[in-house]
């Protein structure tokens, strides 16, 4: 029930083109759905999150698009870049109550190429 | 760069030893998670922490274990290292539990 099912597990894009990842839940009581880049060696960082009341959501290159009666939700990057090379996580978790707990999902390696 | 910290950045460890990692929450939070990040696997929740008391709890031993100061400041203690305890320890802080910022981990590696 509290699983987070992300794919692809690895993407390679030609720079300029769109990225695209694609995560679906099971837990109907999660309200939160962030998406996080982490680079090697480093901690995850928040890029963009979305709250189910909106089907989407967008903060320059990166989009989130949300499917609550599909239980799925993705992230778009336009324009993919080199510096977008990471491995991006989707997680679940409940934005209201202090045991607010985040399921990632299995993460997605993403590499940009010139 | 969010503004927690971790301590320390790496750490190596024997089997059966015990551990302390740390962490410094971001200015105005109150909510610290620790998380666990196998080699190649997204983080696992190990439980949370409001307010100096243990809110929310993972599947993880008790020789996992972890302590809130009244600055929100934040401990993770293993005991008993095992050699699968080798992985990124990563601590998070929110407001009363909204969006989580992480640090950058502290590197744990069990021989």
């Amino acid at each position: 029930q509290q699983q987070v099912k992300q794919s692809p597990q690895s993407l390679i894009v030609q720079k300029g083109g769109i990225s695209i990842i694609n995560c679906a839940y099971e837990n109907t009581a999660f309200d939160y759905f962030p998406w996080y880049q982490q680079f090697p060696g480093k901690g995850p960082a928040l890029l963009i999150a979305i709250r189910p009341d909106v089907s989407e959501k967008k903060e320059g290159r990166f989009t989130i698009s949300f499917n609550k009666s599909a239980k799925q939700f993705s992230l778009h990057i336009m324009d993919s870049q080199p510096g977008d090379s990471a491995t991006y996580f989707c997680a679940a978790g409940r934005a209201t109550g202090t045991a607010s707990k985040l399921t990632f999902g299995t993460g997605t390696r993403l590499q940009v190429t010139l | 760069e969010t503004g927690v910290t971790q301590s320390p950045t790496h750490l190596i460890k024997t089997r059966g030893q015990q551990v302390t990692l740390r962490c410094s929450s971001q200015s105005g939070h109150n909510t610290v998670s620790w998380y666990q990040q196998a080699l190649g696997q997204g983080p696992q929740f190990i439980f949370q922490y409001y307010r100096e008391e243990e809110n929310g709890r993972g599947n993880f031993p008790p020789r996992f274990s972890g302590l809130q100061f009244p600055n929100y400041s934040s401990e993770l203690n293993v005991n008993a290292l095992e050699l699968d305890d080798s992985a990124l320890y990563l601590c998070a802080s929110s407001l009363a539990g909204r969006q989580e910022y992480f640090g950058p981990g502290t590197r744990l590696t069990v021989t």
